[in-house]
């Protein structure tokens, strides 16, 4: 079955610095690639997210690429603020024959005013 | 839309107890996911169903674990016995699935503490 390998599990940055966070996928099939934060306490909630058709994606001052043939995928956020704190996951899913959304393990984001 | 509405959002049992947890998805969905979450093991999916047929329950931990989703806006996950080592917070999440993938949408939680 699929397999979602994240890293770092933790990431301290200073407040304006950039953070990246990767994953890489087991499944060729896998073709949807969405970002979850979770906040202490509180639900994961999508934040960005990708199809296999496309490479890149951004959203303000979050991206996410794509490298189909390498099976990963990056998320990329620039000019980080404390909000940005938080836990932040990847995951995987094959899309229509299955829903079936598998997550990597998380990572910590850290932002130091 | 309410959004996806777990109960309760706390649960402290005794072990050898019957748990259950509630999950209504959002109206019109075709999905539902049951996770559990954990610090060690992070966010590991339970069981997924797709149209309220059970697609892959292959992340059930033991046959002391069952799920059951009668009509398209209710859902419960069963723990008989609860041990100890069941203490997670339990997230159903449910998502109108498309070609290419879609969005899941996060229930708040239940945190089930067993003693």
């Amino acid at each position: 079955g699929e397999n979602v390998e994240q890293h770092p599990s933790t990431l301290s940055v200073q407040e304006g610095d950039s953070a990246v966070i990767k994953c890489t996928y087991s499944d060729s099939a896998s073709n949807y690639f969405p970002w979850y934060k979770q906040e202490l306490g509180k639900r994961p909630q999508l934040i960005i997210d990708i199809r296999s058709n496309v490479g890149e994606k951004k959203d303000q001052r979050i991206a996410v690429t794509l490298n189909k043939t390498a099976k990963h995928f990056s998320l990329h956020i620039t000019e980080t603020q404390p909000e940005d704190s938080a836990v932040y996951f990847c995951a995987a899913s094959k899309g229509s024959n299955t829903g079936k959304l598998i997550f990597g393990q998380g990572t910590t984001l850290q932002v130091k005013p | 839309d309410a959004g996806v509405i777990q109960s309760p959002r706390h649960e402290v049992t005794e072990m050898g107890q019957e748990v259950t947890l509630r999950c209504k998805p959002i109206s019109g969905h075709n999905s539902l996911f049951w996770y559990r979450q954990t610090m060690m093991r992070g966010l590991e999916l339970l069981i997924y169903f797709n149209n309220n047929v059970p697609i892959d329950d292959s992340g059930m931990p033991e046959d002391r674990f069952s799920a059951k989703m009668p009509n398209a806006s209710f859902s419960t996950l069963k723990i008989q016995p609860s041990e100890p080592r069941d203490s997670a917070v339990y997230f159903c999440a449910s998502s109108f699935l498309l070609p290419g993938g879609t969005e899941a949408f996060f229930g708040q939680g239940t945190r089930l503490t067993v003693v």
